[in-house]
């Protein structure tokens, strides 16, 4: 039953540097999408999709990047870190019907130094 | 304007009490689902309950229960016979399913249950 899938778990990252945060899913589910968690923000959605080949912003894109090629994976890419991206990041998961909770990954703790 | 307000930061319960987080939210939409996840220290997000805006009754999982009152576009959820391991921080969010059909999130309630 692995559900949703994050890679990676910690990550430490110079400002500048570029990195990818993994996604993966085993749901078939059409829906996926990004936030980051900071303290007393709850969660913020940054970049969703509503299926393969199919992405569009949430509250907070700037700085981030996404692609959906499978309805399995859903990459969220940093292009030049800075440490305002300091954050916890989740990739969650969900089907398109009514009444059916968002899945999530377990996190990514990322600290730009 | 926020789609989903959390307005208690932090709250305290005593062990076997129960205890309401409160949520409020804003939409227009006519068709939306109120959702509420709680996320230990461990960090995970785990699902707890769900109500959908038609639904007449209001929605219950175990302990968990969701006062909705649509009126006042409340969602409050009701945890009964508070345990240790009910401490964790507790989201609201709120899915519109004709406008976007994605989740949007309060900022959260963090609740200590005191033995």
């Amino acid at each position: 039953n692995a559900g949703v899938t994050q890679t990676p778990k910690f990550q430490v990252l110079k400002t500048g540097q570029s990195m990818t945060l993994q996604c993966a899913q085993d749901m078939n589910h059409e829906y996926m999408s990004w936030y980051r968690q900071d303290p007393g923000m709850g969660l913020r959605l940054i970049h969703y999709s509503v299926g393969a080949g199919i992405t569009d912003q949430g509250e907070v894109p700037n700085g981030y990047n996404v692609s959906r090629s499978t309805t399995e994976d859903f990459p969220l890419r940093l292009l030049s870190a800075a440490p305002s991206q300091t954050s916890v990041y989740f990739c969650a998961s969900s089907s398109p019907d009514r009444g059916t909770e968002a899945f999530f990954g377990q996190g990514t703790r990322l600290t730009v130094v | 304007a926020q789609k989903i307000t959390q307005t208690q930061p932090g709250m305290f319960v005593q062990e076997k009490e129960a205890v309401t987080l409160d949520c409020t939210y804003d939409t227009s939409d006519p068709s939306y689902g109120l959702f509420w996840y709680k996320q230990p220290s461990s960090g995970e997000m785990i699902f707890l309950i769900y109500q959908g805006s038609y639904d007449q009754q209001n929605a219950t999982e175990g302990r968990y229960s969701l006062n909705f009152q649509k009126a006042r576009k409340s969602a409050n959820l009701v945890i009964s016979a508070s345990q240790l391991g009910d401490s964790a921080m507790y989201f609201c969010a709120m899915r519109e399913f004709n406008t976007g059909n994605q989740f949007y999130f309060g900022t959260g309630t963090s609740l200590t249950v005191i033995p």
